[in-house]
């Protein structure tokens, strides 16, 4: 079975915090992608990774920053953590062309208090 | 914005088909046609995809009309693990998935 795994299911963090959100896939997928979702608005692309060490910005990515530096892993880094920054983080994995479809991890739900 | 039109909601009962519309009206020639669900507090899965032949696999059968501006996804059992939000999406990009509100399906015993 296709794996994509997320660090943490649950996450409080703090106003300025640091914080880390880990993603791995099992399936040697060269593309990774980071989502958030919030009621009413659905998925929005944060970034997404098509090979190691490479980005592109998704449709929201100013207050994010990742990391892939290994090809299963793909990290979703929040500078310095805000309240509007509370929501379902979601990670997903594609294989192949554009075409295929994306495995997404369980989602992980991050409260900035 | 969505390019995709779905019904916020549906019901159906356990054991018929569930017939989940959607209208893709604005969708170009070698765009797909791709149906997620999201079962509550799990990521989103995928079901089916397809361009303008009708599609089944064992989760589902896509049918997407000849003018491909609308598509209709059938469980043709539903059971109550069924319930979850039906996202039906057309490829806007290289990469982006845009995901919309989707269909509620509510499997009722």
């Amino acid at each position: 079975d296709v794996k994509v795994t997320q660090s943490s299911r649950y996450l409080v963090k703090r106003t300025g915090e640091k914080v880390f959100l880990e993603c791995v896939q099992d399936m040697d997928h060269e593309n990774m992608f980071w989502y958030r979702q919030d009621p009413g608005l659905g998925l929005r692309l944060i970034y997404f990774s098509y090979d190691v060490k490479m980005k592109e910005k998704g449709d929201i990515p100013e207050g994010y920053s990742v990391s892939r530096e290994k090809k299963e892993r793909f990290s979703l880094i929040l500078e310095s953590a805000s309240t509007n920054q509370t929501s379902m983080y979601l990670c997903a994995s594609r294989g192949g062309t554009v075409y295929n479809e994306q495995f997404f991890g369980p989602g992980t739900r991050l409260t900035v208090l | 914005d969505a390019k995709t039109t779905q019904p916020p909601s549906m019901d159906c009962a356990e054991g018929r088909a569930a017939n989940l519309p959607c209208n893709h009206s604005t969708i170009s020639g070698n765009e797909y046609v791709y149906w997620y669900r999201q079962i509550h507090s799990q990521g989103p899965q995928y079901i089916i995809h397809g361009l303008k032949n009708n599609e089944t696999n064992e989760m589902a059968s896509l049918i997407i009309t000849e003018d491909r501006k609308s598509s209709t996804l059938i469980l043709p059992h539903a059971t109550l693990r069924d319930t979850a939000v039906y996202y039906c999406i057309d490829q806007t990009g290289a990469n982006n998935l845009f995901f919309g509100t989707g269909t509620r399906l509510t499997v009722i015993p």
